[in-house]
């Protein structure tokens, strides 16, 4: 089967940086995506991580690294509006083209 | 404006009243999908299409079927609702696979009495 962990809560501060683990377990792999969602809206999309390495994109950036089934979403210069729920999420080969979230962690941001 | 749409938002019913929950999409994607976000859940797949009359079970599809005879729609459909069926449910879509980026719909609130 596939599972991936991540930590149900983190708090910061504006400005700070902030990082969002994310383990997982599948039989196969083909990447791993982060979703944020605000509270009760719909989740948008962030990125992408295909192969090993950081991919950034503005404030935010995400890492993966498959040999350890570890990645993170890294989020600097935290704004009051980053506070929101983030979801990793994997396709495993062995569930076909379906997407698997995390249980998602809230971010809270304060002044 | 790309989006994804679903009908209705919020939703009362009682058990066992079939009811329906539309998407639909005006991106010309051939990959939907429908979850269930329950809380401490995180967001579970309940089915998915890669295209027009191709649909496949996600991780609980139990009590739920769907459809695709064309591209732009994918509905819900509960025949039988029962009480473990309320939930926040989202529609969504992407160009061909769901790594890639999925463009999620508004919710809809579901209440089965």
């Amino acid at each position: 089967g596939q599972s991936l962990e991540q930590p149900s809560e983190v708090t910061a501060v504006e400005g700070a940086i902030v990082q969002i683990n994310c383990t997982y377990q599948t039989s196969g792999f083909y990447g791993l995506s982060w979703y944020q969602q605000h509270d009760g809206g719909a989740p948008t999309f962030l990125s992408y991580n295909a192969l090993d390495g950081l991919e950034e994109t503005g404030r935010f950036s995400s890492f993966l690294s498959r040999s350890d089934s570890y990645g993170y979403l890294l989020l600097q210069e935290l704004q009051m509006k980053d506070s929101a729920s983030y979801f990793c999420a994997v396709r495993d080969h062995q569930a076909g083209t379906a997407l698997i979230f995390g249980k998602g962690t809230t971010l809270s941001v304060s002044s | 404006e790309a989006q994804v749409t679903q009908n209705p938002r919020y939703l009362i019913t009682v058990t066992g009243k079939k009811l329906t929950v539309t998407c639909s999409q005006n991106m010309n994607h051939e990959y939907m999908s429908w979850y269930r976000q329950d809380p401490g859940l995180g967001l579970r797949q309940i089915y998915y299409s890669m295209n027009v009359e191709v649909t496949d079970k996600g991780d609980v599809p139990e009590g739920y079927k769907v459809s695709r005879k064309e591209k732009r729609n994918f509905p819900l459909i509960l025949e039988s609702p029962s009480p473990n069926q309320t939930s926040l449910y989202f529609c969504a879509s992407s160009r061909r696979t769901a790594q890639e980026t999925q463009y999620f719909g508004p919710g809809t609130r579901l209440l089965v009495l």
